[in-house]
């Protein structure tokens, strides 16, 4: 069975700070990965999606994330956060046709 | 575009009583999900729909929660009867086929307080 482990809970930050949040996931075979977001209020959102190819993926509001084959990982990553990405960020993975397993989500509250 | 519909928004109820949550998915999705998402937790598929077809209910937990999708449209989740542990936020999703390249849609979700 495939899992998802999302390493921090509550990251919080400054404007302007860099962000990193982890995501591994356990599958032996070929996945597709997602990273979605919550933002207060409002509903579950694609922020973006890997399915083949580069594995440096980009999404909305200039995030970014890279696949690790090697280290089953899919980091989410954005150079220069923003007060209104203060969100709850969720890590999911498919397999196929298969069910969306998704991680316990990490809060990132960004500081004014 | 609509986005996916859902209802109520808020439910409370007293354990061993029955609900009913029910979810409008986009028009022209093929494919349905209702996710169970616990504080704290990461949403859980409960059972996806492909048409009125059931495609996996494999986390479905059959002695209480039903769901059905009759026209292949609208869907309902009942539980019956409630426990503690179903307090949740019950997420319906739609896309427009099953496979994996085929972004889901989040409807508001409906927060269930059982106590």
């Amino acid at each position: 069975a495939q899992s998802v482990s999302q390493h921090n809970h509550h990251v919080i930050l400054s404007e302007a700070a860099s962000l990193e949040l982890g995501c591994n996931y356990s599958y032996g075979g070929t996945v597709n990965l997602f990273w979605y977001v919550q933002y207060p209020g409002q509903h579950l959102q694609l922020l973006l999606k890997y399915f083949s190819g580069d594995p440096l993926v980009k999404g909305i509001k200039g995030f970014e994330a890279e696949f690790i084959k090697s280290k089953f990982s899919f980091n989410l990553r954005k150079p220069s956060v923003q007060w209104s990405d203060t969100a709850e960020y969720f890590c999911a993975v498919r397999a196929n046709a298969g069910k969306s397993t998704f991680g316990d989500g990490t809060t990132l509250t960004v500081k004014p | 575009e609509a986005g996916v519909a859902q209802s109520p928004r808020y439910k409370i109820i007293e354990k061993r009583q029955s609900v009913a949550f029910w979810c409008n998915p986009i028009s022209g999705h093929a494919t349905l999900y209702w996710y169970q998402q616990i504080l704290g937790q990461g949403p859980k598929l409960l059972i996806q729909f492909q048409n009125n077809g059931v495609v996996d209910d494999s986390q479905l937990p059959k002695d209480r929660f039903s769901a059905e999708r009759l026209k292949g449209v609208d869907s309902t989740l009942k539980i019956q009867p409630a426990k503690l542990e179903d307090s949740a936020v019950y997420l319906c999703a739609s896309s427009l086929f099953g496979g994996g390249e085929y972004e889901q849609y989040f409807g508001p979700g409906t927060r269930l307080t059982v106590t």
